[in-house]
């Protein structure tokens, strides 16, 4: 199968401050991917659709400009999360498509203090 | 709005014996995609296996298989032949249209496998 990693696998930061998040698809080109939340024990939520070339799309109730999503290439997506709070903290996890299956990473955990 | 329903949070099952995992669904289209992954404490998420809700047949991979209720929209998956290896989250998952990608998943299943 397609791999797709994550960077960085953790991530701990004040609150106020950004962080980034990266994902990569490492053996295939992902013109679309995906990011995922997921809070303790709970299920994955879709947060936002990567275009490659173009701007995300976004689920209902997801911020837009807190979460900012750039794709700026076939293997690459970024996720920011601006002036991070607290409650911003969670796994966060992308995923990209390749031969109609699609690949999750192996997360994000970010904590924010 | 579809959603999945997962109603097991927890299940045990003894090494080599087998388990059932429920998942049902609701949906007013016609044309869905059903899956299962499954999400060790790695937290990488694996597909198991995938359901085309177009065809009768249940789907099947080695050890793992579904039963699939088109009209009860209940979507089961059966591990046989449990293995610790199988210790891991579940999670039911829905797409449609077919081709989006935008899975909707239930709240998983926390699945032990006890040697």
């Amino acid at each position: 199968g397609a791999v797709v990693s994550q960077h960085p696998s953790w991530v701990i930061c004040k609150s106020g401050t950004s962080v980034k998040i990266e994902c990569r698809s490492l053996d295939f080109q992902a013109t679309t991917m995906f990011w995922y939340r997921q809070f303790p024990k709970q299920s994955l939520m879709l947060m936002a659709t990567s275009n490659e070339g173009s701007k995300a799309t976004y689920e209902q109730g997801v911020e837009k400009d807190k979460f900012l999503i750039n794709h700026a290439s076939l293997t690459l997506s970024t996720l920011t999360v601006t002036s991070a709070h607290p409650e911003d903290s969670s796994f966060y996890i992308c995923s990209g498509v390749w031969r109609n299956e699609q690949f999750f990473g192996p997360g994000t955990r970010l904590t924010v203090l | 709005a579809q959603t999945v329903t997962q109603s097991q949070p927890e299940m045990s099952v003894q090494e080599a014996e087998t388990v059932t995992l429920s998942c049902t669904y609701d949906t007013s289209e016609n044309n869905y995609y059903l899956f299962w992954y499954k999400q060790p404490p790695s937290r990488q998420m694996i597909l198991v296996i995938r359901q085309e809700a177009y065809k009768q047949q249940n789907a099947t991979e080695n050890r793992f298989s579904v039963n699939f209720q088109k009209a009860a929209k209940s979507f089961s998956l059966k591990i046989s032949d449990s293995q610790l290896g199988d210790t891991a989250m579940y999670f039911c998952a829905f797409m449609s249209p077919p081709g989006t990608y935008k899975y909707i998943f239930g709240t998983g299943t926390r699945l032990k496998v006890l040697a």
